[in-house]
Order: structure tokens, then sequence, then C-alpha cells
């Protein structure tokens, strides 16, 4: 089984700033099958990023996601206020099965 | 468009049983594998089960292997998940997610519901 370790575990930033989220897998993802999601408090995860590179539906091109292996990335190029939540890093290149990484809750400094 | 929505959650006490349903509408519900994933109060995401588009294949995280069972009707586009034997460490928010692929058994999750909450305590 994968183990997803994400860094850091939270990230104090002024909306206009750069996020840069990691995701640490401790085998190599097959396919670069790797999945961001947004959290806010009381609702369901929203898809952001699949594929480790390429943008869900709807998603602004704000939110970037680059890697490959076992290290992968998401960044935030303009922190807008809508954007503070926890990310969560999902590994599906297991068929039939797949993990999540821990969380990273991005905060308003 | 897409919808998912779980039902079922509640106050159960540890050993007993429990059956969630999510009724789903918006797309082919046939072709896509679908997978529940829950959150325990505070904590992260946590990947349950998943069962094949035609409902043949399932599979399970070790934490409920066993203990959990998946099924499907396609013909009312519904999935659901008994959960037996529940134990305190099963306290939890319970999503229903949709395979973003159809008919591929490596998926990202592009729809959820907004979850179910089940309450495992004497």
């Amino acid at each position: 089984e994968i183990v997803l370790t994400q860094s850091p575990g939270s990230l104090s930033l002024s909306p206009g700033e750069s996020a840069t989220l990691s995701c640490r897998a401790s085998q190599t993802v097959a396919l670069n099958f790797i999945a961001w999601y947004q959290q806010k408090r009381g609702q369901a995860p929203r898809l952001l990023i699949y594929g480790a590179s390429t943008r869900a539906t709807g998603i602004p091109d704000r939110f970037s996601g680059s890697g490959s292996w076992t290290d992968f990335t998401l960044t935030i190029s303009s922190v807008e206020p809508d954007d503070f939540a926890v990310y969560f890093c999902q590994e599906y290149g297991t068929s039939f099965s797949t993990t999540f990484g821990q969380g990273t809750r991005l905060e308003i400094k | 468009q897409v919808q998912l929505v779980e039902s079922g959650g509640g106050v159960v006490q540890p050993g007993k049983s429990l059956r969630l349903s999510c009724a789903t509408s918006g797309f082919r519900f046939s072709d896509y594998d679908m997978y529940w994933v829950r959150q325990a109060p505070g904590k992260g995401l946590e990947w349950v089960t998943v069962i094949s588009y035609e409902g043949s294949k399932t599979n399970y995280a070790d934490s409920v292997k066993g203990r959990f069972t998946v099924s499907r009707d396609n013909s009312k586009n519904m999935v659901y998940m008994e959960l037996n034997n529940l134990r305190s460490e099963d306290t939890a928010v319970y999503y229903c997610a949709k395979a973003r692929r159809p008919r591929y058994d490596r998926n990202p999750n592009d729809a959820w519901g907004q979850g179910t909450l089940v309450t495992v305590a004497a």
C-alpha cells in the first residue's frame, strides 16, 4: 500500500501570496495518478487536479499541479480568500484501490 | 447535473449494524465505479470501499474488511453499504463518490455526496 505524506501540515498566507503544497508517496505512483482535492468546513471534497497536472472542470487556472514518480506539488499562484481550506492529495494508480494523504490546512495570515 | 445523496446514518451501539444508501442522478450510473470514503471528526479522508460499474468486483480497506459490504442496483441508480459489527472507530461522515472515468479501474472522484454521519456509541 502506498502511503502519502503531505507537507506542511498547515500553511499561513495572506491573500495574493503563492501557496506550494507537497505530497510525497512512499513508492512510485503508477501513471502519475495523483489527484488533489479542496475541502471547506462542513462540505464534501471537491476535485481540483487529476493525473498530477490536469485541472478538473471549472477549476480556476490559479490552481496547478506538477510532479512525477513520488513527488507531487499543488500550487495556488495567488491565493484568494475563498481558497482557505484543507487540501488532500490522493493516489489512484493502484487498480481498484486508492489512498489519501493526511491533508494540508491553508489558513489566513 | 450529477447528484449523489446519502442516507441511513445515525447513532448506533457498538456491535450493531447499519445500512447506508446513496441515490444518484445526472449520469449513466451503470458505467461508473462507485466509492465510499469516510472522514472521522476532525480527521482526514479514508477510502472505505469501491464497487465496479457492473457490480461484479469489490474491494475494501483492511480496517473494514469482513464487516462492511458494498452493493449496487443499476436499475435504481443506487449504491449501498452494509455496516456490521460497528466499532467506535467507525464513527465518521460517510461519503458516496463517483469515479471520474467510465469503465476504468483507476479513478479519482469527481462528484461527492454531502455525506451521512454515523456515530457508534454505547
